[in-house]
């Protein structure tokens, strides 16, 4: 089976930066994604790693260490509208296909 | 593009009813996935088509769920009879394939009383 761990909460300031880990333990890892999910809302994708190290896009970036099973993502200069779940999700073989396993998710809360 | 499509947004049933949740994914996209989301459980996968074939229906929990694509730009998922803990959030997604990012509808939000 597959096993994703992401911190349940996190709380930062606006304008900080934080940093949201994920380790995950899988058979034929093919990628992960990060989602951002806002309160009552669909999940909306952020990102994508296959390859081991850092994807910057904006005030997000994202790494990936596969030989350690370790990604975290990094929100720069945070804002009020960045509260919100990180979804952490897994590519891995299933069915002689590939699908992802999310994680249980982050809760970012940034306060003024 | 109008994005991926679900309805109804809301329902609200009683135990033992049957329900049928409805999507249209972004047309083009081969990939289609049905989640449930809880508080307690998190995002779960409940099937997974590719090319309009079920590829994998681990996650659907029992025999009261069942899922079908007839066609490229139609899925529905039904629960028949629903139970009270299948109160949850269902989203429909989709993607270009199993391996590329999703896009999510904007939900079904589902109360079985």
């Amino acid at each position: 089976g597959q096993n994703i761990d992401q911190p349940t909460e996190m709380t930062a300031t606006e304008g900080a930066i934080v940093q949201i880990n994920c380790t995950y333990q899988t058979s034929g890892f093919n990628g992960l994604f990060w989602y951002q999910q806002h309160a009552g809302e669909a999940p909306t994708f952020l990102s994508y790693n296959v390859l081991d190290g850092l994807e910057e896009k904006g005030r997000f970036s994202s790494f990936l260490s596969r030989s350690k099973g370790y990604s975290y993502l990094l929100l720069k200069e945070l804002q009020m509208k960045d509260s919100a779940s990180y979804l952490c999700a897994v590519g891995h073989a299933s069915g002689g296909s590939y699908i992802p396993t999310f994680g249980r998710g982050t809760s970012l809360i940034v306060h003024p | 593009d109008a994005g991926v499509i679900q309805s109804p947004r809301h329902e609200v049933t009683e135990m033992g009813q049957e329900v049928t949740l409805r999507c249209k994914p972004i047309s083009g996209h081969n990939s289609l996935f049905w989640y449930r989301q809880t508080m307690m459980r998190g995002l779960e996968l409940l099937i997974y088509f590719n090319n309009n074939v079920p590829i994998d229906d681990s996650g659907m929990p029992e025999d009261r769920f069942s899922a079908k694509m007839p066609n490229a730009s139609f899925s529905t998922l039904k629960i028949q009879p629903s139970e009270p803990r299948d109160s949850a959030v269902y989203f429909c997604a989709s993607s270009l394939g199993p391996t590329e990012k999703q896009f999510f509808g904007p939900g079904t939000r589902l109360t079985v009383l």
